[in-house]
């Protein structure tokens, strides 16, 4: 079965540049989401296929994939991004839905 | 306001059965494939099952196949997961999710994003 990467933890100042990746084999063949999670909360659709963006989104929220690896970036960090992102796949083999294993954003 | 409505959670012993529903509202159900993902106590999300749209296909991750059935009534804009064989590591809150994209736009596949969420219902099971 299809396996998603993330590194469990990214740390970022605000105002700086997040990045957060998820790698797959051959991932740049597929479509990635990417959700948002707040402690308590159910999760959030920030990132879909690729690169576009729900709307109510902010702009500092983009998306890449390429390759073997796929990233959400979020720009000029907020208190309020602090959270955990998952992102997540269809696998084409089994028609399953494959997620990442989640990265928790820390803002210092 | 498109809206979902996760219930039926609760405490059930190992071996137990309980049905979850997921009221939708705000949209067009009978057009959209639909999901279950669950988040046991913290961890992360793992998916669990899909339902096309019009219901005659659906999808299980293979450790609840077998166990739990996945089903809908467009009628009632309600969807359903019905687990029996309960374990103790089915522990977990459950989230109802439409799919992104309504059924002719994937093509008849439940492929895709999810948005939104319901708010989820907790399942413990425990003896």
């Amino acid at each position: 079965s299809y396996v998603l990467t993330q590194p469990p933890s990214v740390s970022v100042a605000p105002g700086q540049t997040a990045r957060i990746t998820c790698g797959g084999n051959n991932i740049g063949s597929k479509s990635v989401h990417w959700y948002q999670q707040k402690p308590g909360q159910a999760p959030v659709l920030v990132v879909y296929d690729d690169r576009d963006r729900p709307s109510g989104i902010p702009e500092r929220f983009s998306g890449s994939n390429s390759g073997n690896t796929a990233t959400l970036t979020i720009s000029r960090v907020e208190a309020g991004d602090e959270a955990d992102y998952y992102c997540q796949v269809w696998d084409t083999s089994n028609d399953h839905v494959v997620f990442g294993g989640g990265t928790k954003l820390t803002v210092l | 306001e498109v809206q979902l409505l996760d219930s039926g959670g609760g405490l059930v012993q190992p071996g137990g059965s309980l049905r979850l529903s997921c009221a939708a509202s705000g949209f067009t159900f009978s057009s959209y494939a639909m999901n279950w993902v669950r988040q046991a106590p913290s961890k992360g999300l793992e998916w669990v099952s899909a339902l096309s749209a019009g219901g005659g296909s659906t999808y299980y991750a293979d450790y609840v196949k077998g166990r739990f059935t996945i089903s809908r009534d467009n009628s009632k804009n309600t969807l359903y997961l019905q687990m029996n064989s309960l374990r103790a590591e089915d522990t977990a809150v459950y989230y109802c999710a439409k799919a992104g994209r309504d059924s002719l736009a994937a093509g008849g596949t439940t492929s895709g994003w999810f948005d939104p969420w319901g708010q989820g219902t907790l399942v413990t099971v425990s003896s």
